[in-house]
């Protein structure tokens, strides 16, 4: 069954970094996946793909302070130079034939 | 500008029927391959249903199947979601997500939702 596990919550402080990860269930581990960002009362937006290769390809206005990364099964989020706008929930998502799927999400709380 | 605006939400009785609409513009609609995801209150994304550009194939959740269509209208640049028996668990702000053809990409772009609220 194709899962994604994200821990609940992070925080980081203005102007550092953190990395979210999103992991993939067994035998998934050649997937690519989505992060997308939902601030507060917003509706999602799309970051990027990132592949399990580690490339990743951003979506338009991303900033380059935000950037994709792989390990196995495990897919990064990283976002440097922290601003208060990036205190949001961050979601992952991956895709088959006929299913799409979404992580539980990540709050990111900036301090 | 790649837009998508949902409408159609509101309130609606237990076991009653709706039907969500999702406009698109900035565009070549019949090129992109179209979701919808919901978000009940305080939780987290779920994807309820997907369909090809020519609409000769269509996935549900789970959750919905047998009680949600999805539909589009390439000519209208229109994407749709008939909800019939409908249960308190369908809360849920609606989004319309498109994506692209080649099954290779996630979806890129977001509408801003629409609110569906189902009690008596």
């Amino acid at each position: 069954q194709l899962v994604l596990t994200q821990s609940p919550s992070a925080s980081a402080s203005l102007g550092a970094s953190v990395k979210l990860t999103c992991t993939l269930s067994s035998g998934h581990s050649s997937y690519a996946i989505a992060w997308h960002q939902q601030q507060p009362e917003k509706g999602p937006r799309y970051l990027m793909k990132v592949n399990s290769d580690g490339s990743h390809s951003k979506g338009d206005g991303i900033p380059d302070r935000f950037s994709g990364s792989s390990s196995g099964a495990e897919r990064y989020l990283t976002i440097s130079s922290l601003q208060s706008e990036d205190e949001a929930d961050y979601y992952c998502q991956t895709w088959g034939t006929g299913i799409r799927v979404f992580g539980g999400g990540t709050k990111l709380t900036v301090l | 500008e790649v837009q998508l605006v949902e409408s159609g939400g509101g309130l609606v009785q237990p076991g009653g029927s709706l039907r969500l609409s999702c406009a698109a513009s900035g565009f070549t609609f019949s090129s992109y391959r179209m979701n919808w995801v919901r978000q009940a209150p305080g939780k987290g994304l779920e994807w309820v249903s997907y369909i090809s550009t020519g609409s000769s194939t269509m996935y549900y959740a789970d959750s919905v199947k047998g009680r949600f269509t999805i539909s589009r209208d390439n000519a209208r640049n229109s994407l749709y979601l008939q909800m019939s028996s409908l249960r308190a668990e369908d809360t849920a702000v609606y989004y319309c997500a498109r994506e692209r053809s080649d099954g290779l990409h996630p979806p890129d772009y977001w509408g801003q939702g629409t609110l569906v609220t189902v009690s008596s």
